[in-house]
């Protein structure tokens, strides 16, 4: 089946602590996005990759980092997480083609 | 890209075809009509594109009028599993460059039983 899948779909964590939210892909998309989701905001690109070791900033990169190491990965990390990051995240890939994104199911975190 | 204006909010009955509306009226030639929709709190869904024929597939109809300014997406026979937040974007064509997918609003769509 072709889907996206995020770890963990939870997360409770305190500011500070370092946390990695994985995304993983198995449908050989060139294109992968990470998004935030914010009540009243709605959806705002954080970054989002073009090919393996090809990304770029979307519109609130303040505070994340990414890599894209292999095709079908795509783990956002939060060096020092902050309560302004608390959000519900997902992840998206595409085929090179039109607009036509995939999305993860989501990761909602929480920062203490 | 150009900006898109949906009602709020809609109801349809289940069973019936749901039509919403779409106006952005600053599109330009090259950018395309997209379907979004987001059951709540899960991630979006992809429904369907547009660039000025009418397109259908096998989840929903777009008709885009003739000077483009417009579109409404049908959904031929709506189930209550149709609730849902459905967003209209207008983007242009993404070979390459920046991949940012721009969601309003959007139109919450509740299905009545």
């Amino acid at each position: 089946e072709a889907q996206v899948t995020q770890n963990p779909r939870y997360l409770i964590t305190v500011t500070g602590k370092k946390l990695t939210v994985t995304c993983s892909q198995n449908m050989n998309h060139e294109y992968m996005s990470w998004y935030r989701q914010d009540p009243g905001l709605g959806l705002r690109q954080i970054y989002y990759s073009m090919n393996v070791e090809v990304t770029d900033k979307g519109d609130v990169p303040e505070g994340y980092k990414v890599s894209r190491k292999e095709k079908r990965n795509f783990p956002l990390i939060l060096e020092s997480p902050s309560p302004n990051q608390t959000s519900l995240y997902f992840c998206a890939s595409r085929p090179p083609l039109y607009n036509e994104q995939f999305f993860g199911p989501g990761t909602r975190l929480t920062v203490l | 890209d150009a900006k898109t204006t949906q009602p709020t909010s809609m109801d349809c009955a289940e069973g019936r075809a749901a039509n919403l509306p779409c106006n952005h009226s600053t599109i330009s030639g090259n950018e395309y009509v997209y379907w979004y929709r987001q059951i709540h709190s899960q991630g979006p869904q992809y429904i369907i594109h547009g660039l000025k024929n009418n397109e259908t597939n096998e989840m929903a109809s777009l008709i885009i009028t003739e000077d483009r300014k417009s579109s409404t997406l049908i959904l031929p026979h709506a189930t209550l599993r149709d609730t849902a937040v459905y967003y209209c974007i207008v983007r242009g064509y993404s070979g390459g460059g920046a991949d940012g997918l721009t969601f309003g609003k959007g139109t919450h769509l509740i299905i009545q039983p």
